[in-house]
């Protein structure tokens, strides 16, 4: 069964310091796999998926992230980290071609000045 | 298009009522699910919806729980019974599927959280 694990409940960074937020899946099967952001009191926002087409894929906001099939990760990277980045990250995989997704527990950034 | 509606945004209620979530998908979008999220999880995966049809629902929707879909645009999700662990955030979501297409791209609204006292 397809499932993501995420390394670290909490990064903090310092403003300009780049940002790394590590994803490992479990899938049987080639995986469509995602990062979404969510902001204190809104809803889920797609960052950026992965669907095949290419291994390295940019998002909005800057974000981008690699997939790695021999380490079985997709980790989402950002260069240069700004205030307005601080948020939950998650990612996710789909559970099977076209149904639900699951979804890691969530990285929470945060970022100083 | 306004995208993914969730009413009422926040319930607070005792232990023991009954309470009902709404949420409207985007209009051109065929299928419809719930998740619900606690404090520090990611959000787990509670049932969804192709058109009207309840095509899967987890394990953690007990019999407490119901959605509907009726004519396979708005959805309502139902909680009897309430208990003070069915305190979280519910998302709904909706999607455009495809018989070929594979990556589903979940809008997410922003979510009705429950507060079981």
């Amino acid at each position: 069964a397809q499932s993501v694990t995420q390394l670290g409940s909490h990064v903090s960074v310092s403003e300009g310091a780049l940002v790394l937020l590590r994803c490992n899946y479990s899938s049987s099967v080639p995986p469509y796999l995602f990062w979404y952001v969510q902001y204190p009191n809104q809803g889920l926002q797609l960052l950026l998926k992965y669907t095949s087409a290419a291994t390295l894929v940019k998002g909005i906001n800057g974000f981008e992230a690699e997939f790695k099939k021999s380490e079985t990760s997709f980790h989402l990277t950002k260069p240069s980290a700004h205030m307005s980045d601080a948020a939950e990250y998650f990612c996710a995989v789909n559970r099977q071609a076209g149904t639900a997704l699951i979804f890691g527990k969530g990285t929470t950034l945060s970022v100083s000045s | 298009d306004t995208g993914v509606s969730q009413d009422p945004r926040h319930k607070i209620t005792k232990r023991g009522q009954n309470v009902t979530f709404r949420c409207d998908p985007i209009s051109e979008h065929n299928r419809l699910y719930w998740y619900r999220q606690t404090l520090g999880q990611g959000p787990e995966f509670l049932t969804y919806f192709q058109n009207e049809a309840q095509l899967e629902k987890s394990r953690l929707l007990s019999d407490r729980f119901s959605a509907e879909r009726p004519k396979g645009s708005f959805s309502t999700l139902e909680i009897q019974r309430t208990e003070q662990g069915d305190s979280a955030m519910y998302l709904c979501a909706s999607s455009q599927q495809g018989v070929h297409s594979g990556a589903n791209v979940l809008t997410f609204g922003a979510g009705s959280r429950l507060t079981v006292l």
